[in-house]
């Protein structure tokens, strides 16, 4: 079965540092794989999302950026971290390939910048 | 006007009343509906996909009004355990490149 591991669970960032959040899909090969954030009591914000090895895509301009070196798995970083950036992430997989495949999310990382 | 709106919430219902939840989409090109449930400080969980047709899967039932582009979720008997927050899931394009999620409506139920 397919399954997604996403880590730290739990990090406590000063500004200005940098950031790290990684993500891995094991059981599937060639996922979409997706990185959304959920601010305190908000909806999630997509952030990227990738098709495949290289190939990302950003919805929302930011101090945020996104690769993915290997078909399973993605990072978040940052250089430079805003109070702003704090929130919950969350990494997700879907099916490649039509529209009627759910996403499945990791466990999410709570940052909180400070 | 947002792509996908739903009832702002909370609902507070008691243990076995039946509740329903409202989701509109602005999309008439939009492909494939979900709900999911999202319990506090967790990751959305896959509840439900919305069929055309309408389905089921034990106290839960959802319906799709694609002329009224309008989703809906019924819980009926509920539980403690149904307390969470309720998303409406849409999806516009393929490869799940254009799924927008609604802000959701939280769902307490009391004893």
């Amino acid at each position: 079965s397919q399954t997604i591991h996403q880590w730290p669970a739990t990090l406590v960032q000063p500004v200005g540092s940098p950031l790290s959040l990684e993500c891995t899909v094991e059981g599937t090969s060639n996922p979409n794989l997706y990185w959304y954030r959920q601010a305190a009591g908000r909806g999630l914000q997509l952030l990227f999302y990738s098709v495949g090895i290289g190939q990302i895509s950003s919805e929302v301009p930011q101090n945020l950026s996104a690769s993915r070196p290997q078909d399973r798995q993605f990072i978040l970083s940052s250089k430079k971290l805003l109070l702003s950036d704090s929130g919950f992430y969350l990494c997700a997989w879907s099916q490649r390939g039509g529209t009627n495949y759910g996403y499945t999310f990791g466990s999410g990382t709570r940052l909180t910048v400070v | 006007r947002k792509e996908v709106e739903q009832d702002p919430g909370p609902f507070n219902v008691p243990e076995g009343a039946t509740v329903a939840f409202n989701c509109t989409y602005s999309n008439s090109a939009s492909q494939s509906f979900f709900w999911y449930r999202q319990d506090c400080r967790k990751e959305p969980k896959l509840l439900m996909s919305v069929y055309s047709s309408g389905n089921e899967d034990g106290r839960f039932t959802a319906q799709l009004n694609r002329a009224s582009q309008y989703i809906s979720l019924l819980i009926r008997d509920s539980k403690l355990s149904d307390s969470a927050t309720y998303l409406c899931v849409v999806n516009t394009g393929t490869g799940g490149f254009k799924t927008i999620f609604g802000a959701g409506t939280r769902l307490f139920v009391k004893a």
